[in-house]
């Protein structure tokens, strides 16, 4: 079967850094991302992996190694804006994104 | 309009009921889908479609169905509403099915069932 696998939960400290871990196995890889849901809101897209390395957007950076099956999202200078539920996702041999069930992110003062 | 409107924001229904969830995007987008998100599970992909007049199955197709007669509009309808399709409904579109583009997503409905 094709699984994602996230933290449930995960609490952080404004203007920290926090790692959010993200495994899989799925039919097929045809590249990853990272969607932010805030509460009550839809996923809005954060980043796109499809290559192994990674890749840097602001405060934002994604890393992707396909040979383990493995991605992080970094957050670097966390802000309270920044508490929401974190999506993997990886899109499969059918073209169809198979979800995670997201990270909840608490960010403290 | 900018980007995708989903209609119903919220709804309670009861079972056994029809009911038709609305989507409409404005972005032109080939690829329309429709998930639900339950507490704990990940987005579980219902119907998609890859251009106007064409659909297809995702994960969880049951006891829900979809048409394409336009490429704006991608309604979802409930033929025999069942408590466990309560959940959250969201819309989405891409310019292109596949091909790793970036999914946008609706405001989501909703929707309770008694």
């Amino acid at each position: 079967g094709q699984n994602i696998d996230q933290p449930t939960e995960m609490t952080a400290t404004e203007g920290a850094i926090v790692q959010i871990n993200c495994t899989y196995q799925t039919s097929g890889f045809n590249g990853l991302f990272w969607y932010q849901q805030h509460a009550g809101e839809a996923p809005t897209f954060l980043s796109y992996n499809v290559l192994d390395g990674l890749e840097e957007k602001g405060r934002f950076s994604s890393f992707l190694s396909r040979s383990k099956g493995y991605s992080y999202l970094l957050l670097k200078e966390l802000q309270m804006k920044d508490s929401a539920s974190y999506l993997c996702a990886v899109e499969d041999s059918n073209y169809q994104l198979i979800w995670g069930a997201g990270t909840k992110l608490i960010i403290k003062p | 309009i900018a980007g995708i409107t989903q209609a119903p924001t919220s709804q309670i229904l009861a079972a056994g009921r029809r009911m038709t969830l609305r989507c409409t995007q404005d972005m032109r987008h080939n690829a329309m889908y429709w998930y639900r998100q339950d507490l704990g599970l990940g987005l579980r992909l219902i119907h998609y479609s890859n251009t106007a007049g064409t659909t297809g199955k995702g994960e969880v197709p049951d006891g829900y169905s979809v048409s394409r007669a336009n490429t704006d509009d991608f309604p979802l309808t409930l033929a025999s509403a069942v408590p466990s399709q309560t959940s959250v409904y969201f819309c989405a579109s891409s310019d292109r099915l596949g091909s790793a583009d970036t999914q946008y997503f609706g405001p989501g409905t909703r929707l309770t069932v008694l």
